[in-house]
């Protein structure tokens, strides 16, 4: 069974600080998907990472792949309170017809 | 482009009622379309993969007989929540997917279950 986990499941940090949220998958997949959840809504796509060594940014967001370790990452930059919201990893088999998704992390951006 | 519809947003209804939830997609044709399931503060589980015209694929532990799947177009899939008791309240989400290699999924805005 594919497991998606990532770290932290909560984290809340002052506006200014960074950090990173790290999500570890359990097979073979050159794809990986970020997407925020903010409360009460749906899922917003941020990153689609699709190949070993991806890295992309957007804003104070910044995820990357590398496929041999099963590792992504998605740094936060000088956070702002606007970022407080829950984020996904997700990965889809090879197949690409199911997703898997992470845990969720739950950030919270103190001002 | 690539929207996703889902409707309705918000459903409140009895114990013993069936509730139907519709996902379109808007402004492309989406051979694959999931169905999820979110619990508060708990990640998106997925409860079934419907193609177009054939039966959806369920995951293991999900009643096929009490969440029906229909995906009669490329642009709609409904599920249908039949006989809903408290415990099926839940965040429902879906998403579609264009064919090929390495599509991304689209997400609708979620319908929030309220059994009463």
């Amino acid at each position: 069974e594919l497991k998606v986990e990532q770290n932290p499941l909560f984290l809340s940090m002052q506006e200014g600080k960074n950090y990173t949220i790290y999500c570890n998958y359990s097979t073979t997949s050159d794809r990986l998907y970020w997407y925020r959840q903010d409360p009460g809504k749906s899922l917003e796509s941020l990153f689609v990472l699709l190949s070993n060594g991806a890295v992309k940014q957007e804003g104070r967001l910044m995820a990357s792949l590398d496929t041999k370790a099963r590792l992504s990452t998605l740094h936060i930059t000088a956070a702002v309170h606007d970022l407080s919201a829950t984020y996904f990893c997700a990965v889809d088999t090879n197949t690409g017809n199911q997703f898997y998704f992470g845990t969720g992390t739950s950030l919270t951006v103190i001002p | 482009g690539a929207v996703v519809s889902q409707h309705p947003s918000w459903v409140i209804c009895k114990s013993g009622t069936s509730v139907k939830i519709e996902c379109r997609s808007l402004d492309f044709q989406a051979t694959t379309m999931f169905w999820y399931r979110q619990f508060p503060k708990q990640s998106l589980m997925l409860m079934a993969t419907s193609n177009e015209g054939s039966k959806a694929t369920y995951e293991q532990g999900v009643e096929k007989d009490k969440f029906l799947i229909n995906h009669a177009s490329l642009t709609l899939s409904t599920l249908t929540v039949t006989s809903a008791h408290p415990e099926d309240s839940s965040f429902y989400i879906c998403s579609a997917r264009r064919s090929g290699e390495y599509q991304p999924q689209h997400f609708g805005d979620g319908t929030r279950l309220s059994i009463l």
